[in-house]
């Protein structure tokens, strides 16, 4: 099971574009690349999800380069609002949902 | 529509005790699943069902731990009896995707035990 590195915290200010980067250097052939947001008080909340390339929502946009190895999680225009905690979770889309793994996440927090 | 919703959403009970965690999935989801962060750690799988069958308890961390699913729609996640480790926050989530796909799920806010 591909395991995830991201940084433990950032910070930004709002109207900022803001980049959180995941490393999964293991990460296998069928593995998907998953992010969740989590507010305080708050479970996970399913953002985005992606093989390859680039995906787009209207929440976030997710980078994937060709070799996989890592994504990068994309916010726009970021308010206080985006203040949470995001997770990176790598595996397969058919598999068990125990090697479903959320790790410690990236705080992101926001300021005026 | 209406989310995932969790009761109570906070519970303090004495070591020794019990404890009866209920969860409500979106309607029409047949995957429930619940979850836990125990001291602040992270958060760690527990089990799914599949409609009312118990399709994956890897997770749950001993037979003091009992979920149910009757029906196919709320489940509810028993702790007899409360240890202090099992402080935590307890999530439960749902999905209605079959065939396996189990990263898109949309989680409850959770149900903050303290046992003392």
């Amino acid at each position: 099971l591909a395991k995830t590195t991201q940084p433990i915290s950032m910070d930004s200010y709002e109207g900022q574009e803001v980049n959180i980067t995941c490393s999964h250097n293991n990460i296998a052939t069928n593995d998907y690349i998953t992010w969740y947001q989590q507010f305080p008080s708050q479970g996970p909340r399913f953002i985005i999800q992606g093989y390859k390339t680039k995906v787009t929502n209207e929440v976030a946009s997710l980078f994937i380069p060709a070799d996989r190895k890592s994504s990068t999680l994309s916010l726009p225009r970021v308010s206080l609002s985006d203040t949470a905690v995001y997770y990176c979770l790598v595996g397969p889309l058919y598999s068990s949902a125990s090697k479903i793994i959320f790790g410690s996440g990236t705080r992101l927090s926001i300021r005026p | 529509e209406a989310g995932v919703t969790q009761f109570p959403s906070h519970s303090v009970i004495e070591k020794g005790q019990t404890v009866t965690l209920r969860c409500d999935p979106i309607s029409g989801h047949d995957n429930l699943y619940w979850y836990r962060r125990v001291m602040g750690k992270e958060i760690k799988f527990l089990l799914h069902f599949v409609k009312e069958s118990k399709q994956d308890e890897s997770g749950m961390p001993n037979n003091r731990f009992l979920a149910e699913r009757t029906g196919g729609t709320y489940s509810t996640l028993k702790v007899q009896p409360a240890e202090l480790e099992d402080s935590g926050v307890y999530f439960c989530a749902s999905s209605q995707v079959s065939g396996g796909q189990y990263y898109e799920q949309y989680f409850g806010p959770g149900t903050r035990l303290t046992v003392t």
